[in-house]
């Protein structure tokens, strides 16, 4: 069963770096996103991304955060300067824009993002 | 109010008991309905899409009421292995994208 990957699992990080989140989604799914989850509260969206832009982004998604789909397979969030804030899992999660469909959306295992 | 409203829980039901769980949602222009399921730090799986008319898919029912913006999912002949987090999600449409908003989420144990 074909299913979303995300690299690294766990990535800690210094305050103030940069990291890039990777993710491979479903290969004929057609829209990505990204979500995160704070350690103990609940899956909070982050951005949409179709057809090489983004779709929409949520208030969480400020000028640190941008993503990108390099070729054709893999998707990528980069935070440029962490915060301890940004400590979360980060979720990637794809979807295929079927009509009449309920736009599943299938979520990958996640990148547990510590910043110190 | 919020935009997915869930009982955080935890519900701690015995083995083979039947559970129900409910959520609310506040905005009524939310296009389509899901359950996930989500153990401890992993990601949400999708358990089952909720349609108008209910559905059903083995020991579990899910139900939608569009008018009451309420959404419940019931749970029959509870296993050890259902203990989880169960994750109300509505799918909101924007100028024809598509976001998830996550209710928080309603503990369960099943107890042996």
């Amino acid at each position: 069963e074909p299913e979303v990957t995300q690299t690294p699992s766990h990535q800690v990080t210094q305050m103030g770096q940069e990291v890039i989140l990777r993710c491979v989604p479903i290969s004929n799914h057609l829209y990505f996103y990204w979500y995160r989850q704070i350690l103990g509260q609940k899956v909070e969206f982050l951005v949409s991304f179709y057809n090489n832009e983004i779709s929409e982004k949520s208030e969480i998604f400020d000028d640190q955060f941008s993503v990108e789909r390099p070729d054709g397979s893999n998707f990528t969030l980069k935070i440029r300067s962490t915060k301890l804030e940004d400590s979360a899992m980060y979720f990637c999660a794809s979807s295929l824009p079927i009509a009449g469909a309920n736009y599943e959306q299938y979520f990958g295992p996640g990148t547990r993002l510590t910043v110190t | 109010r919020k935009e997915v409203e869930q009982d955080p829980g935890p519900f701690n039901v015995p083995e083979g008991a039947t559970v129900a769980f409910n959520c609310t949602y506040s905005n009524s222009a939310s296009q389509s309905f899901f359950w996930y399921r989500q153990d401890c730090r992993k990601e949400p799986k999708l358990l089952m899409s909720v349609y108008s008319s209910g559905n059903e898919d083995g020991r579990f029912t899910a139900q939608l009421n569009r008018a009451s913006q309420y959404i419940s999912l019931l749970i029959r002949d509870s296993k050890l292995s259902d203990s989880a987090t169960y994750l109300c999600v509505v799918n909101e449409r924007n100028s024809g994208t598509y976001k998830y908003i996550f209710g928080t989420g309603t503990r369960l144990k099943v107890l042996a």
